[in-house]
């Protein structure tokens, strides 16, 4: 058990460029959630995975942004056009059937400039 | 909606003090969960504890304490005699339970630094 790992840790990009991270939950984890958090505020919930099947998503998940889970592995987020606005922290975690927490990524921290 | 108010947005101490972090919450549903978490700056939230609405029982762990009162919908933390590694900025959290807990909304944080 390694911990829940995202890669990239910082992406710099331009805005109007594409970018996709990944994040590598506890292997035996099925649920698996993405959160964005902006400087100065709590996490806000975008998505959420139970296997592969994308079960939920926030309203705050525009067209923008789109989320996989292929084979209920690992999981990646990939936002397209990029704006100033997403430039935030985005906390991938994860949590095992009956679990009691969610164990959270260090992040990966995008700047758009 | 659900909604999580952490009022306090920094607080600084002396080590050794005492410190007290409020959470109030809004919820509609009548059974929930309720979370401390810790975010060092390495920026990785780490876990602290889980309370269910139905145990309102303080939990003391260490050096850390929780006082939950359903009558004002608030989940304060205690840590007794803080040391300069407490300092992070600390996360309370609610969730539904079942399939409404799968969705943590948290409030916006308490930064805490512990001076020597």
């Amino acid at each position: 058990d390694t911990g829940v790992s995202q890669d990239p840790r910082h992406k710099i990009t331009k805005r109007g460029q594409n970018v996709t991270f990944r994040c590598d939950p506890i292997s035996e984890h099925n649920r698996l959630y993405w959160y964005r958090q902006t400087l100065g505020q709590g996490p806000e919930f975008l998505t959420y995975f139970q296997n592969e099947a994308q079960l939920e998503k926030s309203r705050l998940l525009s067209d923008r942004f789109s989320a996989e889970r292929p084979k209920g592995s690992f999981s990646t987020l990939e936002i397209q056009r990029t704006e100033q606005g997403d430039s935030a922290m985005y906390l991938c975690a994860s949590r095992g059937q009956g679990a009691y927490g969610y164990t959270f990524g260090s992040g990966t921290r995008l700047t758009v400039v | 909606a659900q909604k999580v108010t952490q009022a306090q947005t920094e607080i600084s101490v002396v080590e050794k003090e005492d410190v007290t972090l409020d959470c109030v919450y809004e919820t509609r549903d009548t059974t929930y969960y309720l979370f401390w978490y810790k975010q060092p700056p390495s920026g990785e939230l780490v876990f602290l504890i889980r309370r269910n609405s139905f145990d309102e029982q303080n939990e003391i762990s260490g050096r850390y304490s929780w006082n939950f009162q359903k009558s004002t919908s608030s989940f304060n933390f205690t840590i007794t005699a803080s040391q300069v590694v407490d300092s992070a900025v600390y996360f309370c959290a609610l969730s539904g339970v079942g399939n409404a807990g799968n969705m943590l909304t948290f409030g916006g944080g308490t930064r805490l630094m512990v001076k020597p």
